[in-house]
C-alpha cells in the first residue's frame, strides 16, 4: 500500500537559515511526488513536482528512489515561507490519486 | 475564473442530521475529489470522480455519498451525521487527460463542518 511520512509535525528556524522538510514514501510502483504549501487564509496549492525539476521560490527537491524519499529544501529560509506542507505522492497512475502526508508546519522566525 | 468553489463554508449539525456539500469548479476539469483534512491527519481522500457520471471510493469513504451528475459539479453528502465527521472538508480538480493532466490539483477554499 502507499503511503506518505512527514516526520515533522513542527519545524521552527531562523529566518536566513537553511530548511529541510523531510518526505518518505512507501509505493510499489513508479512514484511521481509533488509538495504542496498552505500559506495563512490561502487555499492548498502546488508547490513543485518532482518530475519538472524546477526550484519554486527557492524550494528544490530530489528524489532519492534508493532512500524513498522526497525532502524539501530550501538554503535561506524566509519569514514569508511559514506554511503548513504537504508531500503527496500519486498512487492513481493516469487518474491521479493523491495520497498526502500528514503535514509539516514550518514558521520562520525574524 | 472563480475556479473552485464550497458552499457552505461553514456548517453546524446534529448528531443524525444530513446535509450536502456542493463543490463546483469552472475550468472544465475532468477529474475532481473530496479530501477531509483533521488535525494530525493531513488529508484523507474520501471519493473521486474521474468523469461526468462516474464516482469511486477514496481513502475513507464510510459515512459519506457523492454524486456527479454534471461535469462542473460534484456534491458529497452526509446522509446522518456522525461527531467523528467533524472536520474541514476540501474539494479538488485537476484535468483529466495524460497529455494535459500535470497532476496539479486546483483547491477550494475548504468547508468546515462541526457535528455536536
Amino acid at each position: 500500500a502507499q503511503r506518505v511520512t512527514q516526520p515533522e509535525k513542527l519545524l521552527s528556524v531562523f529566518k536566513g537559515a537553511p530548511v529541510e522538510l523531510k518526505c518518505n514514501y512507501s509505493y510499489s510502483g513508479s512514484p511521481e511526488l509533488f509538495w504542496y504549501v498552505q500559506y495563512s487564509r490561502q487555499r492548498l496549492q502546488l508547490l513543485l513536482r518532482h518530475i519538472s525539476r524546477e526550484s519554486i521560490k527557492g524550494f528544490t527537491a530530489d528524489l532519492n528512489k534508493g532512500e524513498t524519499s522526497f525532502h524539501l529544501k530550501k538554503p535561506f529560509a524566509q519569514e514569508e515561507d511559514s506554511a503548513m506542507y504537504y508531500c503527496a505522492l500519486n498512487s492513481g497512475g493516469s487518474n491521479y490519486k493523491l495520497t498526502f502526508g500528514k503535514g509539516t508546519l514550518l514558521t520562520v522566525n525574524p | 475564473n472563480a475556479g473552485v468553489t464550497q458552499t457552505p463554508k461553514f456548517r453546524v449539525l446534529k448528531t443524525g442530521q444530513s446535509m450536502t456539500l456542493l463543490c463546483a469548479q469552472d475550468m472544465n476539469h475532468e477529474y475532481m475529489y473530496w479530501y477531509r483534512q483533521d488535525p494530525g491527519m493531513g488529508l484523507r481522500l474520501i471519493h473521486y470522480s474521474v468523469g461526468e457520471g462516474t464516482t469511486a471510493k477514496g481513502e475513507v469513504p464510510d459515512g459519506y455519498n457523492v454524486s456527479r451528475l454534471k461535469k462542473q459539479n460534484f456534491l458529497l453528502g452526509l446522509e446522518s451525521a456522525a461527531p467523528s465527521q467533524t472536520s474541514v472538508y476540501f474539494c479538488a480538480s485537476s484535468y483529466g487527460s495524460r497529455g494535459q493532466n500535470t497532476g496539479e490539483l486546483f483547491f477550494g477554499e475548504g468547508s468546515r463542518l462541526t457535528v455536536l
